[in-house]
């Protein structure tokens, strides 16, 4: 089994839809939590970090449950310029490697 | 404020030759780590490196190596060049619980 594991999507989704994404992760013993995001051929970038609490930024929610080792991100009122690939991070137990799940594209249209 | 910057951005290699990819992390960080993405995939963990020493590994062979220096840069280098090594090399850096930054990658195609 992968350490994260996401939807493997693609996502196609009119604009101002509602999408969410989801992750799992294998690792009990894991600290930190994050959604990135990743433009085509460009690098990575901090989307946010996931709480217990859960967070919010925008019109981006997320949530995570520890018990069940679950991750989600949901981007409300979808925009072109959403149009990315969607990463899940998973920071281990040591506080040092952070893991990559594969991704999740999303495609908003017009 | 300086993001974290790599060289070359492309590269073109023939198979079985070497290569060195170099990276400065952002300014006020410590820890460079260096990940190897496949097109369509994740990216996929080699090696991090803090206070000039390799402290975690990921599942690479050791045709893969790096170095850290003093002032925090780092250099990645792989050896007999394969096929399969053609991907974006990603250094990322941070400083102790923060999140990662990247910098834009090193695109290196082997043919």
């Amino acid at each position: 089994r992968k350490e994260v594991e996401q939807d493997p999507g693609p996502f196609n989704v009119p604009e101002g839809a509602t999408v969410a994404f989801n992750c799992t992760y294998s690792n009990s013993a894991s600290q930190s939590f994050f959604w990135y995001r990743q433009d085509c051929r460009k690098e990575p970038k901090l989307l946010m970090s996931v709480y217990s609490s859960g967070n919010e930024d925008g019109r981006f929610t997320a949530q995570l449950n520890r018990a069940s080792q679950y991750i989600s991100l949901l981007i409300r009122d979808s925009k072109l310029s959403d149009s990315a690939t969607y990463l899940c991070v998973v920071r281990d137990n040591y506080g040092q490697n952070f893991v990559f799940g594969p991704g999740t594209r999303l495609s908003v249209l017009p | 404020d300086a993001g974290v910057t790599q060289s070359p951005t492309h590269l073109i290699k023939t198979r079985g030759q070497q290569v060195t990819l170099r990276c400065s992390p952002k300014s006020g960080h410590d820890t460079v780590s260096w990940y190897q993405q496949a097109l369509g995939q994740g990216p996929q963990f080699i090696f991090q490196y803090y206070e000039e020493e390799e402290r975690q590994r990921g599942n690479f062979p050791d045709r893969f190596s790096g170095h850290q220096f003093p002032n925090y840069s780092s250099e990645l280098n792989v050896n007999a060049l394969l096929l399969g090594d053609s991907a974006l090399y990603l250094c990322a850096s941070s400083l102790s619980v923060e999140g990662y930054t990247f910098g834009s990658g090193t695109r290196l195609t082997v043919v």
